[in-house]
Formats: C-alpha cells, structure tokens, sequence
C-alpha cells in the first residue's frame, strides 16, 4: 500500500537552532513529493515539492528538503528556526493511477518553537 | 483570485440532520477533491473529481455523496449526519492530473455533529 509516515507527533526547538522534521514514504515507482505547513484555524499552505532533478529542494519562508531515493526519506529542515513557524505540518505524496492522481498525507507533525 | 472558496467555515448539526459543504475554485482546475482531518490522522480523502460529470470514492466516502455539474463547483452533501462526522473538511483543487501542479486549499468548514 501507499502511504506517508511522520514517526513525530512533535518537534520542538528553540528559535535560531535548525529544525529537521521528518517524512518516509513508500510508492511504487517515482515519488512526486510535497510539504504542507497549517497555522491555527487556517488551510494548508503548499511549502515546496520534489519532482525530479536535485535532491535538496528549496521552498517558501527559507524551508529546504533532502529527497533520498535510498531511505525512501523527504525531510523537511531549516537552519535556523522562527517562533513564527510554529505551526502543523504535513508530508505528502502524489500517487496515480490511470488518469488521476491523489494526494496522500502523513498523520502531520507539531513543530514548537521557543523564544 | 479568489483560489478555492469554501461555505461555510462553521457548522453544527444535529444527529440525521442533511447538509451541503460548498466549494468553488476560480482557477479552472480539472481536478478538485474533499478531505477530512481528524486529530492524528492526517487528511483523508473522502471523495474527488477528475473534471466536470466524473467522481470517484476516496479513503473515507461512507456517508457522503458529491457530484460535479460544473468545473468550478464540488459540493460534497452529508446525508445524514453522524457524531462520527465531526470534523475539519477542507477542499482542495489541481490544475492538471499527471502533472506535477501543486494542489491549492480552501480555509476548511468546521463541522460538529451533537
């Protein structure tokens, strides 16, 4: 089956250490990957996405993400973390069959950052 | 642009109670589909579109039924609303299946069924 692990509930970090939070997956043939983030009471926000080309993918508000083929692994990092992305985040993946292509999620991770 | 509207943002029902979620996208996106999130579990697909006349189930489509007469419309209908229902539903929209679009979100309609 297809799916998308986050094995933390929450992270939590202090405001200017880097952040990593992290995301395996499991499909069949190549992943089309996807970061979400979602602030309180509000929708999800897309962050960035890895296709195909280089594996380290650069996305909104100084997030990055390492795609590794081998650990089936999309983490999501930042070198140095704001109070101001507290906030849920989502790893999702892109999955087809014949004409459609559906989005599923990871059960999503509470990042807390602290002053 | 509006991107993808959804109606209304705050819901109770009453057990057996019927009701429409509504969404509208004015990107002219093919693909349009309706989630629901649930503390711990993510977001769970209940029902989605591939373009105008066409849908498909979801994880999750017991006790919901969609239909899509236009492509900017996506209404998802409960039919008789069950406490198991309550839930954060959110609407999301894609450009182009087999693409590599990004998908875009309403700001979610929070239902409590009592």
């Amino acid at each position: 089956a297809q799916s998308v692990a986050q094995p933390e509930d929450q992270v939590n970090v202090a405001e200017g250490n880097p952040l990593t939070v992290k995301c395996t997956y499991s499909v069949s043939g190549n992943p089309y990957l996807f970061w979400y983030v979602q602030y309180p009471n509000r929708g999800l926000q897309f962050l960035l996405k890895y296709i195909t080309g280089d594996n380290l993918v650069k996305g909104s508000y100084g997030f990055e993400a390492e795609f590794n083929k081998s650990q089936t692994s999309f983490h999501l990092k930042k070198p140095s973390a704001l109070v101001s992305d507290s906030a849920l985040y989502f790893c999702a993946v892109r999955v087809f069959s014949g004409n459609t292509g559906k989005l599923i999620f990871g059960q999503g991770t509470t990042l807390q950052v602290k002053p | 642009n509006a991107g993808v509207t959804q109606t209304p943002k705050f819901q109770v029902l009453k057990t057996g109670q019927s009701m429409t979620l509504q969404c509208a996208q004015d990107m002219n996106h093919e693909y349009m589909s309706w989630y629901r999130q649930d503390p711990g579990m993510g977001l769970r697909l209940i029902h989605y579109s591939v373009g105008a006349g066409i849908t498909d189930q979801g994880e999750v489509p017991n006790g919901y039924n969609v239909s899509r007469s236009t492509t900017e419309d996506f209404p998802l209908r409960l039919l008789s609303a069950a406490p198991s229902q309550t839930s954060v539903y959110f609407c999301a929209s894609t450009g182009r299946v087999g693409a590599n679009y990004g998908y875009t979100f309403g700001s979610g309609t929070r239902l409590t069924v009592v």
